[in-house]
C-alpha cells in the first residue's frame, strides 16, 4: 500500500490571503502526479498533471511544482477569492508493482469573505 | 462536446443483491477509469480499461468488475453487495491513458445498501 499524505488536512484564510499545501509521495517508482480540485457537489475537476521532476505549472492564480528524487509537491493558491473554497487531491501514480493510482485525503480550504 | 456521463445517479440495494453502473465517456475518449469514495477511506482507484481491456487494477476483492465495449462506453458491477459498498461511484474519461493525460469525471452514482 502506498503512501500519499497530504497537509494540512484542513485550511481557513482570508479572502486575498495566499496559501499553500503540500503532497507527500513514494520518491521511487514515480510516474505521475495528479492534482485536483473538488467542490462540494460536483465532480472532481483536473488541475494539472506533473510528469517530470521540476515541473511547475500554472493556471490562473494557481500553481504547482514538483519535486521528484524527494517525494513532494506544492500547490499554490495566490490571492484566494471564496470561489476557491474546494478539497484539493493530489494522486500519485507509480510504475511497475505501484502501477495504480492513489489518492490523499486531500487539503479541505474554506476562503472566508 | 457533452462530458462524461454516468447512469443511474442514484441507486439504493440491499445486502447480497449485485449492482451495475454504466459510464459513458467524452467523445473519442478511450481511456475509462473508476473511483470509489467513501468518508472513511477517501477516494479509492478501482480499475482502468482501455480499448476494451482491463489495463490497471486497484486493490478491490473479485466482487468488483468491469468492462469497456467497442465504443468505449463501461460498466462496473459489483456482486454480493455489502453495506460497506454503500458510496459514491465515479467514472472518468481521458483521451488514452489516465497517467498522463487530463482525467474529466463525470457526476457519480451515489449506491446506497440496505
Amino acid at each position: 500500500i502506498l503512501n500519499v499524505e497530504q497537509s494540512p488536512q484542513s485550511l481557513h484564510v482570508q479572502e486575498g490571503d495566499s496559501t499553500n499545501f503540500t503532497c507527500s509521495f513514494p520518491s521511487s517508482n514515480f510516474y505521475a502526479l495528479h492534482w485536483y480540485r473538488w467542490e462540494t457537489a460536483k465532480s472532481p475537476e483536473a488541475l494539472f498533471v506533473m510528469t517530470l521532476n521540476g515541473d511547475e505549472k500554472k493556471k490562473g492564480r494557481i500553481s504547482a511544482t514538483l519535486n521528484t528524487k524527494e517525494g513532494y509537491s506544492y500547490l499554490y493558491i495566490k490571492g484566494s477569492q471564496p470561489e476557491d473554497s474546494a478539497t484539493y487531491l493530489c494522486a500519485f501514480w507509480g510504475t511497475g508493482s505501484a502501477r495504480q493510482l492513489t489518492f490523499g485525503s486531500g487539503t479541505q480550504l474554506t476562503v472566508l469573505p | 462536446k457533452a462530458g462524461v456521463t454516468q447512469t443511474p445517479r442514484y441507486l439504493i440495494k440491499t445486502r447480497g443483491q449485485q449492482v451495475t453502473l454504466s459510464c459513458s465517456p467524452i467523445s473519442g475518449h478511450r481511456s475509462v477509469s473508476w473511483y470509489q469514495q467513501t468518508p472513511g477511506q477517501g477516494l479509492q482507484f478501482l480499475f482502468e480499461y482501455f480499448s476494451e481491456t482491463q489495463r490497471n487494477k486497484g486493490n478491490f476483492p473479485g466482487r468488483f468488475s468491469g468492462r469497456q465495449f467497442s465504443n468505449s462506453r463501461s460498466e462496473m458491477n459489483v456482486s454480493t453487495l455489502e453495506l460497506g459498498d454503500s458510496a459514491l461511484y465515479l467514472c472518468a474519461s481521458s483521451l488514452d491513458n489516465s497517467y498522463t493525460d487530463t482525467q474529466y469525471f463525470g457526476p457519480g452514482t451515489r449506491l446506497t445498501v440496505l
